[in-house]
């Protein structure tokens, strides 16, 4: 079973310009989570995604947004990029039912912003 | 509001040492807490959840309803274990597409 996918693993972005992250969660999950990791905040919950439609929300300006597909791969976009932006980003996908508790965590996407 | 505590943001043993990384928590009602790891070059994976009482990796989590903890326990550490640990628990609503973190702590093992 192949596990969460997320593209790009890497990439570097100047401040002003905008980025788009993918995720492609486990075959049949259909939620999916992204979080943002930095080594000041640790684990921040950004969004998560249920059939297409956001469930929860984090705390994060409208800079930050994503959506779902139909086929639950789920795409995250930052706008407008600071250099606080720089973290890595990461997708988790579950089922997304409330009693199982585990996320399925991909090896993410580091974003630098110069 | 639901809340994740984890004190320590390095803690540093020799190997054969007991461990104990400690986790607090804040919430209304009967918590369901897990404790995550990120192995170097890992991805963050689950490593064990307090309602299933399992020991993984010799680790186990009691969860303290009177003093809001659920320390993560090893009585020997090896080196193999250093890691990042997260403690995490759900929101109220129950929905676990989205877990609070703590802050993490890292821990390592010296020979």
């Amino acid at each position: 079973k192949a596990g969460v996918t997320q593209t790009p693993r890497y990439l570097i972005k100047t401040r002003g310009q905008q980025v788009t992250l993918s995720c492609s969660p486990i075959s049949g999950h259909r939620s999916v989570s992204w979080y943002q990791q930095t080594p000041g905040q640790g684990l921040q919950f950004l969004f998560e995604y249920f059939s297409e439609t956001q469930r929860n929300k984090g705390n994060f300006p409208g800079r930050f947004s994503g959506r779902q597909f139909s086929n639950s791969r789920s795409e995250m976009n930052v706008s407008t990029l600071e250099l606080g932006d720089s973290a890595l980003y990461l997708c988790a996908s579950s089922r997304g039912r409330a009693d199982t508790g585990e996320l399925f965590f991909g090896e993410g996407s580091r974003l630098t912003v110069l | 509001a639901q809340r994740v505590t984890q004190p320590e943001k390095l803690l540093s043993v020799f190997k054969g040492a007991p461990v104990e990384l400690k986790c607090n928590y804040s919430y209304s009602g009967s918590p369901e807490l897990f404790w995550y790891v990120q192995y170097s070059r890992q991805r963050l994976q689950l490593l064990l959840r307090h309602i299933s009482r399992e020991s993984i990796k010799g680790f186990t989590a009691d969860l303290n309803k009177g003093e809001t903890s659920f320390h993560l326990k090893k009585p020997f550490a090896q080196e193999e274990d250093s890691a990042m640990y997260y403690c995490a628990l759900p929101p109220l609503s129950g929905n676990t597409g989205k877990l609070i973190f703590g802050q993490g702590t890292t821990l390592q093992v010296k020979p």
